[in-house]
């Protein structure tokens, strides 16, 4: 039962990245499926949130705008689009499952993807 | 948005010994408020919810209490295996949910 993270890279300021959370072992369920970021040696943020059927969707005021989640369940996957990266954005980024629908509280985390933005 | 601030920012202890850290929100996040253990290189790890809901697998020496503006999380004997970064994180004011600065525990 995990979920893996997969696409952080060294992208330069202002491209895009696309990071995937594949769920292995269990199904995404009902549950609500979140991102949340850790810049280096720092604390944690959350980033954004998709319900189960995607109808309730949203976004820190520092990423929004610029940043899309997204979840395929027929596939187990949630997404997350970044554009306009700034430098300020890199982070290990971490998907993290919801323990409820929609309740803010994270039971299950994948390992992190590191993303860094510079030129 | 509702900040959190963790105390003591390190807690120096040995093994066997308690655990207080304390948690503060500066309004009111109800019982809305978790603790999460993370260790070096690894992914957080969810111990209490709603203040004081153990999370399934956490051992009984994790408790969690408070309410309102002021939380804490004891770990009654604290083993090797706890030695961690802790953060507390409030959803109250949904969905814009914070997290504390952390709280080290290392090893005396």
């Amino acid at each position: 039962v995990q979920l893996v993270e997969f696409g952080g890279g060294v992208v330069q300021p202002g491209r895009s990245l696309r990071l995937s959370c594949v769920a292995s072992g269990f199904t995404l369920g009902r549950n609500g499926m979140h991102w949340v970021r850790q810049a280096p040696g720092k604390g944690l943020e959350w980033v954004a949130v998709t319900s189960f059927e995607g109808s309730h969707i949203y976004y820190a005021d520092s990423v929004k705008g610029r940043f899309t989640i997204s979840r395929d369940n027929a596939n187990n996957t949630v997404y997350l689009q970044m554009n306009s990266l700034r430098p300020e954005d890199t982070a290990v980024y971490y998907c993290a499952k919801d323990l409820q629908y929609l309740g803010g509280y994270f039971d299950l985390w994948g390992q992190g993807t590191l993303v860094t933005v510079s030129s | 948005e509702v900040v959190l601030t963790q105390s003591p920012g390190t807690l120096s202890l040995s093994p066997g010994e308690s655990a207080t850290l304390s948690c503060r929100a500066s309004e009111s996040v109800s019982r809305f408020l978790a603790w999460y253990q993370q260790k070096p290189g690894q992914a957080p790890r969810l111990l209490i919810y709603d203040a004081s809901n153990r999370a399934t697998g956490i051992p009984a020496r994790f408790s969690g209490s408070g309410s309102g503006t002021d939380f804490t999380l004891t770990i009654s004997s604290v083993e090797p295996e706890d030695f961690a970064v802790y953060y507390c994180h409030q959803r109250s004011h949904w969905p814009s949910g914070t997290f504390g600065q952390g709280t080290k525990v290392e090893i005396k």
